[in-house]
């Protein structure tokens, strides 16, 4: 059973554009939901995170919305760049010493 | 954040035999963990290092397989066992630090297996 359901698998934008990224979550307990970029041949970086508690948050050109009654939570990318190709993946926690659970990842490619 | 290195950063071995993943953190972490990246896929957990005891292995994963220690606080290995082809993959160190409920990445252990 997947715990954390990401979508699109990939997603192709033009540069300045603002590619959304969707994830949904059936584990209620889950109470931190962090946002992973990966770069070819590196491990994946922790990008912006949120907790339930807040509907939005956003640093810098990324921006994490979140719907709790929904059970879903999103990534926009503001004035995307070339630079910002890159596979993204979602997770989840639940506190008290547990793994992280990832989505299977959209691979995000922008285009000049 | 936490600063995580692993050596190898990649191998090519002969089936059939073992190779001994190494990660280093640079500081205390309450939670160690290694997971299994197939190219182009998701993360696979495949257990959580704890210190001075057993790791706790996911569904799929084996200790004969795939043993791991956790001497101290800071440090951990995985050791892919009698490999076969099928292990080829990138293997991920992570560390979640006291108090912070995050995790971070190694850079990886490229394994290519003949």
């Amino acid at each position: 059973q997947q715990q954390v359901k990401q979508s699109p698998q990939s997603l192709i934008v033009q540069k300045g554009g603002i590619p959304i990224i969707n994830c949904a979550y059936e584990n209620t307990a889950f109470d931190y939901f962090p946002w992973y970029q990966q770069f070819p041949g590196k491990g994946p970086a922790l990008l912006i995170a949120i907790r339930p508690d807040v509907s939005e948050k956003k640093e810098g050109r990324f921006t994490i919305s979140f719907n709790k009654s929904a059970k879903q939570f999103s990534l926009h990318i503001m004035d995307s760049q070339p630079g910002d190709s890159a596979t993204y993946f979602c997770a989840a926690l639940r506190s008290g010493n547990t793994p992280l659970v990832f989505g299977k990842g959209t691979r995000l490619s922008v285009i000049a | 954040s936490a600063v995580i290195s692993q050596k190898p950063s990649r191998d090519i071995c002969q089936r059939g035999t073992s190779l001994t993943i190494q990660c280093q953190v640079d500081s205390q972490v309450t939670m160690m963990f290694w997971y299994r990246q197939q190219p182009g896929q998701s993360l696979t957990l495949i257990a959580t290092a704890n210190q001075g005891s057993e790791a706790t292995y996911e569904s799929g994963f084996v200790i004969d397989k795939f043993p791991i220690s956790r001497p101290n606080l800071t440090f951990s290995t995985l050791t892919v066992s009698n490999m076969s082809p099928e292990d080829s993959s990138i293997y991920l160190c992570s560390a979640e630090r006291r108090l912070q409920e995050t995790q971070y990445f190694g850079p990886g252990t490229r394994l290519l297996v003949l």
